[in-house]
């Protein structure tokens, strides 16, 4: 067990430009989550994976955010156009099943100049 | 919609003392509710999970209840130590086809040697 690894762990970008983030979940687990945290804030729900399906996105995501999960194994987050507000920390979580704990990554801090 | 909301935003405390951080939401149909740890521009960290048939749930130091009922938990943690300063969040999965956990915003918690 490594642990869910994120890269980059930090990423500057000017706004407009596109950006990618990429998760490694624990191995075996099917289950994969991406929310988004702003200082002083909890983790807000992006969307879920279980497996290479993606089950449910948040409504409050803009079309310039996209998700995949080819082969059910990594996944990336891909965002165009960026914006000044879509600097964040942008964390990445796993399990086994439904009834076991969330594993996270240690993140990916965005900043968008 | 689930809401979470946690009581206190912040808390300090002599090192030795029992202390309890309180979350409570607003639909009381969950599946399951876990607590994290989360250390400064790091992840999060699962210290509990109370399924929905549970009434608390001990790992150490620390015991989490839970009271469908009344929409609250509550994490106690026994003989507080300065290694016990982070922020701990509260998270609810709602059960069903909504995957996704809401997350309370914390409890910033600091013990003083």
């Amino acid at each position: 067990d490594t642990g869910v690894s994120q890269n980059p762990r930090h990423k500057i970008t000017k706004r407009g430009q596109n950006v990618t983030f990429r998760c490694d979940p624990i191995s075996e687990h099917n289950r994969l989550y991406w929310y988004r945290q702003t200082l002083g804030q909890g983790p807000e729900f992006l969307t879920y994976f279980q497996n290479e399906a993606q089950l449910e996105k948040s409504r409050l995501l803009s079309d310039r955010f996209s998700a995949e999960r080819p082969k059910g194994s990594f996944s990336t987050l891909e965002i165009q156009r960026t914006e000044q507000g879509d600097s964040a920390m942008y964390l990445c979580a796993s399990s086994p099943s439904r009834d076991s704990p969330l594993h996270f990554g240690n993140g990916t801090r965005l900043t968008v100049t | 919609k689930q809401e979470v909301t946690q009581i206190p935003a912040a808390l300090s405390v002599p090192e030795g003392e029992n202390l309890v951080l309180n979350c409570s939401f607003t639909d009381s149909a969950i599946y399951n509710l876990q607590w994290f740890r989360q250390d400064p521009g790091k992840g999060l960290t699962s210290l509990l999970l109370i399924q929905s048939s549970q009434r608390e749930q001990t790992s150490g130091r620390l015991n989490a209840s839970l009271d469908k009922s009344s929409g609250r938990s509550t994490l106690y943690i026994a003989a507080s130590q300065p290694g016990d300063s982070a922020t701990y969040l509260c998270a609810v999965d709602s059960g069903g086809s909504n995957y996704k956990l809401t997350f309370g915003k914390g409890t910033l918690l600091t013990v003083n040697p």
